[in-house]
């Protein structure tokens, strides 16, 4: 597998400020994907995040609010813009294994409370 | 809509015990099939693959599947305490994951 590490592990923000929640991941993916949990709830994809190219977002999120950058093959970042008390949810960072039979692995999360 | 069906559950199963988790998936065409085991308040954790018919085992986890029927299913045998958990259901559909809502475990000692 991988080994993925997200920063920060929590936080708790004020409404209309924004956070950067990186992503690091110890080898090289092609595909990396941010996703949020509600408490209780499945997981909701909001982009996937290819290096080269622009981010793809799943309806309902769009780039303003999310904005993602992903610089190489290790490393991405999303932002969580104008922060609503709706924002507050866990994101999680999660790459795709080309080598492993496309198998997808998850980061430790980043726990978000926005008052 | 491609869609993952999950009985959310909770189900409960003595200690020991074999614990049946089920999944059915929309999408005909899909070839690659997880679960997923997430405590809580953690992140998910792979613990199970599959991609072609029949059973796969892995320790005390079986995964078994039906692609004729669109199902999916995970067995853990002598069931633990430990064991309780949610697990997720994901079915991949080109290079995105279909996830179910889950199915929350609760082993009983």
């Amino acid at each position: 597998s991988a080994v993925i590490s997200q920063k920060p592990s929590r936080d708790i923000c004020q409404r209309g400020t924004s956070l950067t929640i990186q992503c690091q991941v110890d080898s090289q993916v092609t595909m990396m994907f941010w996703y949020r949990q509600q408490p209780g709830q499945s997981l909701t994809l909001i982009a996937t995040a290819n290096q080269g190219s622009e981010a793809t977002y799943e309806s309902g999120f769009v780039i303003d609010k999310f904005p993602i950058s992903r610089p190489n093959l290790t490393f991405s970042t999303l932002t969580v813009s104008n922060m609503s008390p709706e924002d507050s949810s866990i994101y999680l960072c999660s790459v795709l294994l080309r080598d492993r039979s496309y198998e997808q692995y998850f980061g430790p999360g980043t726990r978000l409370t926005v008052t | 809509q491609k869609e993952v069906e999950q009985n959310s559950g909770p189900l409960s199963v003595p200690e020991g015990a074999i614990a049946s988790l089920n999944c059915t998936y929309s999408d005909r065409g899909s070839q690659s099939f997880f679960w997923y085991r997430q405590y809580s308040g953690k992140s998910p954790e792979l613990i199970m693959s599959i991609y072609s018919n029949g059973d796969k085992e892995d320790g005390r986890f079986t995964a078994q599947l039906n692609k004729a029927s669109q199902y999916v299913s995970l067995l853990i045998r002598d069931s633990q305490p430990s064991d309780s958990a949610t697990y997720l259901c994901a079915v991949r559909s080109n290079y995105q994951l279909i996830w179910g809502a889950g199915t929350k475990l609760i082993i009983k000692p």
